[in-house]
């Protein structure tokens, strides 16, 4: 069953704009990740954000957490065409699996 | 560098034979997955095995198995395949709460 689910399902911006993806999720959750996959590749890890901290940074990415709503989003600031990509939200509750969503497919136009 | 392989990234096989999928580890990860992505569906738990010799159904364990004799490996097996196991395979492993590491995909083709 899916747990989390990403918002918008396709986004296409231009270089230098930011971009935001939202994922809305059910139960309770140990932490929260997300994860880029280009086309075709396995899934890389960005960052992981555990169920009592609100907010993260890692270089051009923040991601937030408000788990009273049972949300998160990542943003993207200032895009380039090597961030064209999918962008899944998954959630590890505690039991060892992830759950991921269906994903957001980036597209940023030079 | 960490890393999980899978032993193939392309693959075609025809209905009713026998498949195997193998995926290695190097991080000494108890936990290992293996997903199946198909568009619009996103990733699909198939089975995950959090220790040796141990496995757990997922959402869709349907027409497959698994096996884990030893820690670094875990296979996926097709005991018939069928044209709608064409798909995206994934593997990938973690320790508990901390993040998965993934193989880059074994694209099956079964025809």
């Amino acid at each position: 069953s899916q747990q989390g689910e990403e918002d918008p399902q396709a986004l296409s911006i231009q270089e230098g704009e930011n971009a935001t993806m939202n994922c809305s999720y059910k139960t309770s959750i140990n932490n929260l990740q997300w994860y880029r996959q280009n086309s075709g590749r396995g899934l890389v890890h960005l960052i992981l954000i555990r169920s009592n901290e609100r907010e993260k940074h890692s270089g051009r990415l923040r991601v937030t957490l408000d788990t009273s709503k049972k949300s998160s989003s990542l943003l993207i600031t200032a895009s380039r065409a090597a961030d064209t990509a999918s962008y899944f939200c998954a959630t590890d509750e505690g039991y060892s699996t992830l759950t991921f969503g269906k994903g957001t497919m980036l597209l940023v136009s030079p | 560098d960490v890393k999980v392989t899978q032993s193939s990234r392309y693959l075609v096989k025809r209905t009713g034979e026998k498949v195997f999928l193998e995926c290695v580890q190097d991080m000494d990860h108890e936990n290992m997955f293996w997903y199946r992505q198909d568009p619009g569906l996103g990733l699909r738990l198939i089975y995950f095995s959090y220790d040796v010799k141990m496995k757990e159904k997922g959402d869709i364990p349907e027409g497959y198995s698994v096996s884990r004799e030893k820690k670094e490996r875990f296979s996926l097996i097709l005991e018939s395949a069928s044209t709608n196991q064409t798909s995206m395979y994934l593997c990938a492993s973690k320790r508990q709460n901390t993040e998965a590491f993934f193989g880059q995909g074994t694209r099956l083709t079964v025809v």
